[in-house]
């Protein structure tokens, strides 16, 4: 099984901060990565897939890169509505695995 | 607009069956080019992914829970289902269905169902 772990578990910032979270996968995945977000109660929200590839409808401060084994997604200038937890997943022809998840709290 | 809708028992005695059902509006289960899948999220805890079911009719299950888990599909009725067998209090978790479209990932998602296991 190939196994996603993110970091940080958790993260502090203030509005307006650019934060980053990482995802590195136990093998390559390739570009087969995407990004969720998911607020209290609800279900998550894609983000962004194939890496580096924004869902339509997602704000352009949300941005993902990588390939291979890591990959990172980046939020320019916070917003009070991005406080949330982050997911990545990989997908291929078999499986999906998703990460534990990475809070990101008001500072 | 897509939209999927989880229904089912919210709570299963140990050693029994979870079932549940997605019922799916705004697209064809049978269309090419999506899979739809079962997702699960224990409270306080992150995403698993259960297994999901082609246009073909054919199955993917996480490994760890295959030997317990069936998805078969009604495309009669628009819907996909999950039986899980021989549950325990472990299986406690909020249910998701979800729509994968190929070479992106997961774009829709039911709103979930809590189920507890629970005597």
């Amino acid at each position: 099984d190939i196994q996603m772990t993110q970091s940080p578990s958790t993260l502090s910032a203030s509005v307006g901060d650019r934060v980053t979270i990482t995802c590195r996968a136990s093998q390559s995945v390739s570009d087969w990565l995407a990004w969720y977000q998911q607020k209290p109660g609800k279900a998550p929200n894609l983000l962004i897939y194939k890496a580096s590839t924004l869902e339509s409808g997602v704000p352009s401060r949300f941005s993902g890169s990588g390939s291979g084994t890591e990959f990172t997604l980046t939020i320019n200038s916070l917003q009070p509505d991005d406080f949330a937890t982050y997911y990545c997943q990989q997908y291929n022809a078999y499986s999906a695995t998703f990460g534990q998840g990475t809070k990101v709290e008001i500072k | 607009q897509v939209q999927l809708q989880e229904s089912g028992p919210g709570l299963v005695k140990p050693s029994q069956t979870l079932s549940l059902t997605c019922t799916v509006s705004g697209a064809s289960i049978s269309s090419g080019g999506y899979y739809w899948s079962w997702i699960r999220q224990p409270a306080g805890k992150g995403l698993e992914w259960i297994g999901r079911i082609f246009t073909s009719g054919s199955t993917n299950y996480n490994p760890s829970l295959k030997s317990r888990v069936t998805i078969s599909r009604d495309t009669s009725k628009n819907q996909f289902s999950l039986k899980l067998s021989s549950v325990t209090a472990a299986d406690t978790a909020v249910y998701y269905c979800a729509r994968y479209r190929a070479a992106t990932s997961f774009d829709y998602w039911g709103q979930g169902t809590l189920v507890t296991v629970s005597s």
